[in-house]
Order: C-alpha cells, then sequence, then structure tokens
C-alpha cells in the first residue's frame, strides 16, 4: 500500500482537461511544499513533470500543472493529447521517520 | 548533457546480494544527491534511499535498513547500490535518480536495471 492516494485510473477525450488526485497527510502533502509529479510510459524510466508543487522543469510543456490544497496535490493536464497517456505518479518529501520521500500508487491516463 | 547509465540486468538466487551501479555525466557529480528507486512488476514507485555524492552521507527507508548500502566513487563519477539477503520480492526494476537542482524532485533517472530474484 503506497504512502499517498491516487485514483488507479482517470480518462478524457482529446482536447479536454483532466485531474489527478494525490492525497496524504500532515507529515508529507500537507506539510510541505515539496510535492513532484512523474510520467511514466511502459518500460521507461519517469521523467519529472513538476516540481514544488507548481514549479515546471524547461523542457515540460505548459499544458501540465500544479496545485495543492491542504493534504491533497492535483495535476492538471489540459488540451489532453494522444501522447498523453500513460502513468502517473505523484511523490512527496515526508518527515516520517521511516523514510524521506514517499510516491502515489500511480494513475493510470487513457485517452479516449 | 545529463546522463544516468547504469548496469545490466542481473538474476540472483534468494539469500544473495545484488550490486547495481549507476554512471554519472554531463554534470558536477559532487554537487548533488543521487536516489535509488525501484519498481516492482506493475507495482508503483518505491523510494529506498539517497547518497549526498559530495561527502558521502547517506539516508535509507527503514524497510531496507540493514541489507540496503548505498557508496559513491567521485573519481568515476559513480554510485553504486547493494541489497542483501535477496528474496523474490525484490524482483523489480532498480532506478537511480538525480536530485532536482534549485527544487525537490528527480530531473534525471537512470534508464533501470531489472532484478529478478529466483531459485
Amino acid at each position: 500500500q503506497s504512502a499517498l492516494t491516487q485514483p488507479a485510473s482517470v480518462s478524457g477525450s482529446p482536447g479536454q482537461s483532466i485531474t489527478i488526485s494525490c492525497t496524504g497527510t500532515i507529515s508529507d502533502v500537507g506539510g510541505y511544499n515539496y510535492v513532484s509529479w512523474y510520467q511514466q510510459y511502459p518500460g521507461k524510466a519517469p521523467k519529472l513533470l513538476i516540481y514544488d508543487v507548481s514549479h515546471r522543469p524547461s523542457d515540460v510543456s505548459n499544458r501540465f500543472s500544479g496545485s495543492k490544497s491542504g493534504n491533497t496535490a492535483s495535476l492538471i493536464i489540459s488540451g489532453l493529447q494522444a501522447e498523453d497517456e500513460a502513468d502517473y505518479y505523484c511523490s512527496s518529501y515526508s518527515s516520517s521517520s521511516t523514510l524521506e520521500r514517499v510516491f502515489g500508487g500511480g494513475t493510470k491516463l487513457t485517452v479516449l | 548533457q545529463v546522463q544516468l547509465v547504469q548496469s545490466g540486468a542481473e538474476v540472483k538466487k534468494p539469500g544473495t546480494s545484488v550490486m547495481v551501479s549507476c554512471k554519472a555525466s554531463g554534470y558536477t557529480f559532487t554537487g548533488f544527491a543521487v536516489h535509488w528507486v525501484r519498481q516492482a512488476p506493475g507495482q508503483s514507485l518505491e523510494w529506498m534511499g539517497w547518497i549526498n555524492a559530495g561527502n558521502g552521507n547517506t539516508k535509507y527507508s527503514q524497510r531496507f535498513q540493514g541489507r540496503f548500502t548505498i557508496t559513491r566513487d567521485t573519481s568515476a563519477s559513480t554510485t553504486h547500490m547493494e541489497l542483501s539477503s535477496l528474496r523474490s520480492e525484490d524482483t523489480a526494476v532498480y532506478y537511480c535518480a538525480k536530485d532536482l537542482h534549485g527544487g525537490t524532485g528527480f530531473d534525471y533517472w537512470g534508464q533501470g536495471t531489472l532484478v529478478t530474484v529466483s531459485s
């Protein structure tokens, strides 16, 4: 069982916007602005999409954005494209004594 | 350009150990931490630990404490991870990932190394 909770799957049609949620606790998502998001294609390494809740690396499309409210962070993908079909993972810094970084269970995005 | 290149796939018997290496290039190796993350087949990502490539300090997930070690060779810009007392549940793809500059996250990842534990 992953430390952060994500929906197992989401779907949307091309051109639409979708949101993937990531729920943690005050010890991780809620306590720090250190949430990051990753995109992973089958058989490939993850790619950083968003860091520190809402910052985007220069090589990532501005169709990807992030936000946070309380213990829940969100990844928003606008103008959905077929190439966005992939798995998405959130991660957060954690003040837990047992581990420093935690991941979500992952969300499979299907573009209809 | 930044690259992390990992060693090849391994097949190990239960109870033995495995070492995976991660060679960095394209950035100042000693300026950033390197993390290790694994992904069991069909499962999510799991953080295992990190090493400060500059001073060699480490931090591990308690889940692996005692059987997981990360080291680095600054002359070769390479990080090594060793996992001992292997069991079938350790079958996974193991990734190294560079700490992000100016933020919290993993901005570059190795290609992954499949470790299969089977009798």
